[in-house]
């Protein structure tokens, strides 16, 4: 069974950094492209970011880019979104979800993991 | 970026009746490479994660009720579900994955009357 599950979201202060983990099990990790996805309280879905399969390639929305960073241990099937210098308006659930490539659409998603920016 | 705009913005329909979504993209998302529509549709239920019902416009995901279906091309296209089941109540998003940033639609919330 294909599992993602997000972890590392809480509170942390505008300016702070944060770390997120994606655990990937029941697929070959290697084999796909990761998202990640955030949906502010109560709002619709928003793209982040994505990465290639080996990790040699990463994209980011124009509203993460500089602060935001993704990446993956392909041997550990764990994917990773660092984020520094956080907002209020990164206030959001952060989903995770593999794609077959590049863009495609996600076929399998996490629960989530909240991050809330305030003071 | 391509701006997705979906219509209505919420929708109330009886049980076993028809609910049809409309979804228009600012740029056309048909490559004419492949003769493909880089269009997906997303189900969200309260406290939960997306879930892919439909890609290339109208191929279901495994496993998605054919009550669910999906059409057209270029920059218009419709979400139809034919016979509303309670289990369908959530929010559905459309989502260009044609050029990037892939981008999302507003969601529409589909509700029993």
């Amino acid at each position: 069974e294909v599992q993602l599950v997000e972890s590392g979201g809480g509170l942390v202060q505008p300016g702070g950094s944060l770390r997120l983990s994606c655990a990937a099990s029941g697929f070959t990790f290697s084999s796909y492209w990761m998202h990640w996805v955030r949906q502010a309280p109560g709002k619709g879905l928003v793209w982040v970011s994505h990465i290639n399969n080996d990790g040699s390639s990463t994209t980011y929305a124009d509203s993460v880019k500089g602060r935001f960073t993704v990446s993956r241990d392909n041997a550990k099937n764990t994917l990773y979104l660092q984020m520094n210098s956080l907002r209020a308006e990164d206030t959001a659930v952060y989903y995770c979800g593999r794609a077959v490539w590049g863009n495609h659409p996600q076929d399998h998603w996490g629960q989530g993991t909240l991050v809330t920016v305030s003071s | 970026d391509i701006v997705m705009t979906q219509s209505p913005d919420s929708l109330a329909v009886s049980l076993g009746e028809r609910a049809t979504i409309i979804c228009k993209s600012s740029q056309s998302v048909l490559s004419s490479s492949n003769n493909k529509n880089y269009l997906s549709w997303y189900q969200q239920k309260p406290g939960q994660p997306p879930k892919l019902l439909i890609y290339w416009a109208s191929t279901r995901e495994s496993g998605v009720p054919d009550r669910f279906s999906g059409s057209g091309s270029g920059t218009d296209f419709t979400l139809t579900i034919s016979s509303l089941q309670a289990e369908d109540v959530a929010v559905y998003y459309c989502q260009q994955y044609y050029s990037t940033p892939p981008t999302f639609g507003q969601g529409t919330k589909v509700e029993t009357k």
